[in-house]
């Protein structure tokens, strides 16, 4: 199985603020790599696929990179709804998700 | 709009049989190029696909998984299944049904039930 490590598994950001979190694939994905966002009881919400493409409905503030094994979920300016954890999942083989990022209010 | 929906026993114990239904509103099961999908997630962990259902009845199986799952497809009443055999403590999550597409070759999982907890316990 293709292994996806997420950095860091935590952190906290101020409201405004801009935010990375990065996800690096055992073997190369192409661009075969999604970005979920998930809150407290409920299900994970589809944010970017394909690596960089905007899931209808999901606000621009939200983008992402990357290719091969590195990619990255960008957030231009934190909103309060923003507080959650992201998944990043890879289709290129068996599907497997990274460990999660949780988002933090500082 | 489509809606997922997952029903099924809450407790199961150890060496038996878990089964889950989810039963989709707001389009066809058996439409052409849908997929659907098990997704499960243990208390405070990350995620773990399952497997997948073509409409036809075609399945993708998680390896890892792949002895113990079954998935199916019953058009008549717009469902599909998720049988998990010989259940231990390790397999108590939430499971989600959600349904699998694609554009351009990319596919991702789009719609998601709420989820239900299934607790593997005597």
């Amino acid at each position: 199985d293709i292994q996806m490590t997420q950095s860091p598994s935590s952190l906290s950001a101020s409201v405004g603020d801009r935010v990375t979190i990065t996800c690096r694939a055992s073997q190369s994905i192409s661009r075969y790599l999604n970005w979920y966002q998930q809150k407290p009881g409920k299900a994970p919400k589809l944010l970017i696929y394909a690596a960089s493409s905007l899931q209808s409905g999901v606000p621009s503030r939200f983008s992402g990179s990357g290719s091969g094994t590195d990619f990255t979920l960008t957030i231009s300016s934190l909103q309060p709804e923003d507080f959650a954890t992201y998944y990043c999942q890879q289709t290129y083989s068996t599907i497997t998700f990274g460990g999660g990022t949780k988002l933090e209010i500082k | 709009q489509l809606q997922l929906q997952e029903s099924g026993p809450g407790l199961v114990k150890p060496s038996e049989t878990l089964s889950l239904t989810c039963t989709v509103s707001g389009g066809f099961i058996s439409s052409s190029s849908y997929y659907w999908g098990w997704i499960r997630q243990p208390p405070g962990k990350g995620l773990e696909w399952i497997g997948n259902i073509y409409y036809s009845g075609s399945t993708y199986y998680n390896p890892s998984l792949k002895s113990r799952v079954t998935i199916s497809v019953d058009t008549s009443k717009n469902q599909f299944s998720l049988k998990l055999s010989s259940v231990t403590a390790a397999d108590t999550a939430v499971y989600f049904c959600a349904r699998p597409w694609s554009t351009d070759g990319y596919s991702f999982f789009d719609y998601w039930g709420q989820g239900t907890l299934v607790t593997v316990s005597s």
